[in-house]
């Protein structure tokens, strides 16, 4: 365990479902992160949030909405989602938003958009 | 914009081998370097942070080079083990960002 707890693993969902992914960590930090994994790609950066204040925005579309409510959880909202969409969506943490700072990452959620 | 090239995609190596995994970087004006492993359907494990005044890591059988000047970093792993099958990404950290920029990684698989 790193210290970074995602639910769900696996969610599949319609392009019309509302859904939410959960990110929890455990290690006292004071930034999280969530970024996209798809197959053969680069991971992605989407948002950065830092004393629970978003500090970056990566020309995610607007139909991805973070929730950062206090310093150990972080939410990623869906809703409308297309196919493209599907992926490995990580979540991360670090003592702070710097420059040295090492990432702490959950398992991630397998996100598969039918 | 920075681009991270990680060749080979994939590598097999018997058991007991010495191995070296190369990136490259196209800006070499970064803050630092890691290497992570990531494990099927995992998240990603931080292995080595390298910072730009450094040359080099080591942790245990792994060690990582960095040369920024050519934009190139090397993960050499040491004894190979069945466990050590991963897949392993690099990553920089360009000054002045948030980000990480990752490459796609190399699937490594240790033949026992």
């Amino acid at each position: 365990e790193t210290g970074v707890t995602q639910t769900p693993r696996h969610l599949v969902m319609g392009m019309t479902n509302k859904k939410s992914l959960k990110c929890e960590q455990h290690l006292g930090h004071n930034a999280m992160y969530w970024y996209k994994q798809s197959a053969k790609k680069p991971l992605e950066l989407m948002f950065v949030y830092s004393l629970e204040e978003r500090v970056e925005n990566n020309s995610v579309p607007s139909r991805f909405s973070p929730e950062c409510p206090n310093s150990s959880h972080l939410f990623l909202h869906l809703h409308t989602l297309q196919p493209e969409d599907s992926a490995l969506y990580l979540c991360a943490s670090s003592q702070v938003a710097g420059l040295g700072e090492k990432l702490f990452f959950g398992s991630g959620t397998q996100l598969s958009v039918l | 914009k920075q681009e991270v090239t990680q060749i080979p995609a994939a590598l097999s190596v018997p058991e007991g081998e010495n191995l070296v995994l190369n990136c490259s970087f196209t800006d070499s004006a970064i803050y630092n370097l890691q290497w992570f492993r990531q494990d099927p359907g995992k998240g990603l494990t931080s292995l080595l942070l390298i910072q730009s005044s450094q040359r080099e890591q080591t942790s245990g059988r792994l060690n990582a080079s960095l040369d920024k000047s050519s934009g190139r970093s090397t993960l050499y792993i040491a004894a190979s083990q069945p466990g050590d099958s991963a897949t392993y990404l690099c990553a920089v950290r360009g000054t002045g960002a948030n980000n990480l920029f990752f490459g796609t990684g190399t699937r490594l698989t240790v033949i026992p």
